[in-house]
């Protein structure tokens, strides 16, 4: 079985500073990790992935997350902020490297000026 | 490339109607995935193909749920007698076959509403 946390609902942060969102995961196996956003009335864009390798994961937009194996997390990171970062962030899990995602309930990211 | 595609992008019905939807992937992908959304959630997996072979349904699609990819490219989900719990976004997805390249990618999605 594989399972999704993101424990906040939403997370408010000022432009210019830095982002995070939280992901834990829970899986039988080796966990294939992703991160995706999803503006108002859209489908969700891929941000960035972990299937191995380094822990630390560069993306689009200038986002970047880290795998930490002892925590089970995959965190979301963004060094600064932009008010067009406010959107609605998911983290999924699979424990294959292909087939259906597990995802969490997701995090509204809020960037205010 | 010109990215996953449903149709259409909003349909409202009656309770009871029938309600076809399509999914066009990305058009070298050879799997296809649709996810359901509900207000306040995440997607929630429905059944996924690989060419036109359906590999897996979940739980969640009842009897009155049906998905086809006849020849492995385009992709139809129909709802029988809709109900009003029904209400959705309805997610597809593609990727394509390989360790380093399967990366799901969605389309806008189809929201349904019923009345």
């Amino acid at each position: 079985a594989q399972s999704v946390a993101q424990p906040e609902d939403q997370v408010n942060v000022a432009e210019g500073n830095p982002l995070t969102v939280k992901c834990t995961y829970s899986v039988s196996g080796n966990p294939y990790l992703f991160w995706y956003v999803q503006y108002p009335n859209r489908g969700l864009q891929f941000l960035l992935k972990y299937i191995t390798g380094d822990n630390l994961v560069k993306g689009s937009y200038g986002f970047e997350a880290e795998f930490n194996k002892s925590q089970t997390s995959f965190h979301l990171k963004k060094p600064s902020a932009l008010v067009s970062d406010s959107a609605l962030y998911f983290c999924a899990v699979r424990d294959s490297s292909w087939g259906k995602f597990q995802f969490g309930a997701g995090t509204q990211v809020v960037v205010t000026p | 490339d010109t990215g996953v595609s449903q149709d259409p992008r909003h349909k409202i019905t009656k309770r009871g109607q029938n309600v076809t939807f399509r999914c066009d992937p990305i058009s070298e992908h050879n799997r296809l995935y649709w996810y359901r959304q509900t207000l306040g959630q995440g997607p929630e997996f429905l059944t996924y193909f690989q060419n036109e072979a359906q590999l897996e349904k979940s739980r969640l699609l009842s009897d009155r749920f049906s998905a086809e990819r006849p020849k492995g490219s385009f992709s139809t989900l129909e709802i029988q007698r809709t109900e009003q719990g029904d209400s959705a976004m309805y997610l597809c997805a593609s990727s394509e076959q390989g360790v380093s390249t399967d990366t799901q990618y969605f389309g806008p999605g189809t929201r349904l509403t019923v009345l």
